[in-house]
């Protein structure tokens, strides 16, 4: 089975930080893997994903995550915090049923951001 | 496009109602999704569809009915609900392809309070 552990449930940064939320992942097979943010009373938007191929992901509003294979780890960071990052993120990786993914989530971290 | 349209965003039902949720998407995809999101913890899957036919089913109570009319549409019935299964209900979409590196889609949810 897979799954995703994210360290720290809450995580506070002063705007202009560094924002570093953390995601390890256990999997037995190479992993297809997922950063998703939820803003208050919202659905979930992708953020940025690992697939194959180049392990530092770009994604949007300036976030990325380096996959890193012997830390078995995915995570996500921004350089400098906006007040408009506040919201929960969720770090999920994919597993293979038939002909359909299936997404399995971290427990999330909500990031707060203080002036 | 990359829309999940999610109806109604709230509704409230008693113990004894019927009611239904729907979701639509014009992306193509063919795996659609519903997850259970309750306040503070991560979306737990609750059912897939794959080409119109179940394909997932998380041992979910017989009270939550599914149904795919077509590959567009996923509908939730719900009937003799309980107080606890009041929640943020989350319809998702996915290209239903050989690769679990496919992005899942997340509409906004659908709010159920059930009184």
């Amino acid at each position: 089975a897979q799954s995703v552990t994210q360290l720290g449930s809450h995580v506070s940064v002063s705007e202009g930080a560094l924002v570093l939320l953390r995601c390890n992942y256990s999997s037995s097979v190479p992993p297809y893997l997922f950063w998703y943010v939820q803003y208050p009373n919202q659905g979930l938007q992708l953020l940025l994903k690992y697939t194959t191929g180049a392990t530092l992901v770009k994604g949007i509003n300036g976030f990325e995550a380096e996959f890193k294979k012997s830390e078995t780890s995915f995570h996500l960071t921004k350089p400098s915090a906006h007040m408009s990052d506040a919201a929960e993120y969720f770090c999920a990786v994919s597993t293979f049923p038939g002909t359909a993914s299936k997404l399995t989530f971290g427990t999330g971290t909500r990031l707060q951001v203080t002036l | 496009d990359t829309e999940v349209t999610q109806t109604p965003k709230h509704l409230v039902m008693g113990m004894t109602n019927k009611k239904s949720l729907k979701c639509e998407q014009h992306m193509g995809h063919r795996a659609m999704y519903w997850y259970k999101q309750k306040a503070k913890k991560p979306p737990e899957l609750m059912f897939v569809y794959s080409y119109e036919k179940l394909s997932i089913n998380e041992s979910v109570p017989s009270r939550f009915s599914p149904e795919c009319p077509n590959s567009s549409l996923l509908n939730l019935h719900l009937h003799a609900l309980q107080p606890e299964d009041s929640a943020l209900y989350l319809c998702a979409s996915s290209q239903a392809m050989l690769s679990s590196g496919n992005t899942i889609y997340f509409g906004e949810g659908s709010w159920l309070t059930v009184v």
